[in-house]
């Protein structure tokens, strides 16, 4: 079955900007949660959304947001860019967001902001 | 305060040597844990994971990982490593609880680089 899809895989945006990044999960996966990859901070939850509900929200400020579509692909958006949100972004997918079943990883977008 | 350490941030080892990538994680989140392997530009792949059961766990490229409960650890071992094992290794844990569904905390990761 297709894995996590991932776009764009990379991006170059400008301070100031808005982004919006799309995660497609696998196929009868209907949880999909959001990873902030940097050099510094190395990989931080974002949020997770579980049937069109957040239903888990990790440490960023609000320019960070996501949703989840009837179909259960993600799209995150981040308002106001700044230089540190410069970061590989990952999302991943599982059955219903518990350990349990696994999570399976996209190969992530990489946001560069100048 | 739920965390996971890994003790080395760079392990070098020469080919066909045999390597140990340290884990620990603290005693606050649950038993789940999970090691991943990212490539350069790739996302990140799981390796193995712990869940219940047996100890010691092993992936299919000869990695193994045994779970400790009273030292808090679980370390990643393979007794011969190969060039295409040059990666960062994840180690990972599951929260648990109702609050916590679809996060991972992961430790700081692990750069291996094997030598020829």
């Amino acid at each position: 079955k297709a894995g996590v899809t991932q776009t764009p895989r990379y991006l170059i945006k400008t301070r100031g900007q808005q982004v919006t990044l799309s995660c497609s999960p696998i196929s009868g996966h209907r949880s999909v949660s959001w990873y902030q990859q940097t050099p510094g901070q190395g990989l931080q939850f974002l949020f997770e959304y579980f049937s069109e509900t957040q239903r888990n929200k990790g440490n960023f400020p609000g320019r960070f947001s996501g949703r989840q579509f009837s179909n259960s692909r993600s799209e995150m958006n981040v308002s106001t860019l700044e230089l540190g949100d410069s970061a590989l972004y990952l999302c991943a997918s599982s059955l219903d967001g518990r350990a349990l079943y696994g999570y399976t990883f996209g190969s992530g977008t990489r946001l560069t902001v100048v | 305060a739920q965390s996971v350490t890994q003790l080395d941030s760079q392990v070098p080892v020469f080919e066909e040597a045999p390597v140990e990538l340290r884990c620990n994680y603290s005693s606050s989140v649950s038993v789940y844990l999970f090691w991943y392997v990212q490539y350069p530009n790739q996302g990140l792949q799981l390796l193995l994971k712990y869940l219940s059961g047996s100890t010691l766990v092993k992936s299919i490229n000869g990695f193994e990982a045994e779970f400790n409960k009273s030292q808090t650890s679980f370390h990643l071992r393979k007794p011969s490593v190969h060039i295409s094992d040059t990666a960062e290794y994840f180690c990972a844990a599951y929260p648990g609880g109702s609050g916590n569904t679809g996060k991972l905390i992961f430790g700081q990761g692990t750069t291996l680089q094997v030598k020829p």
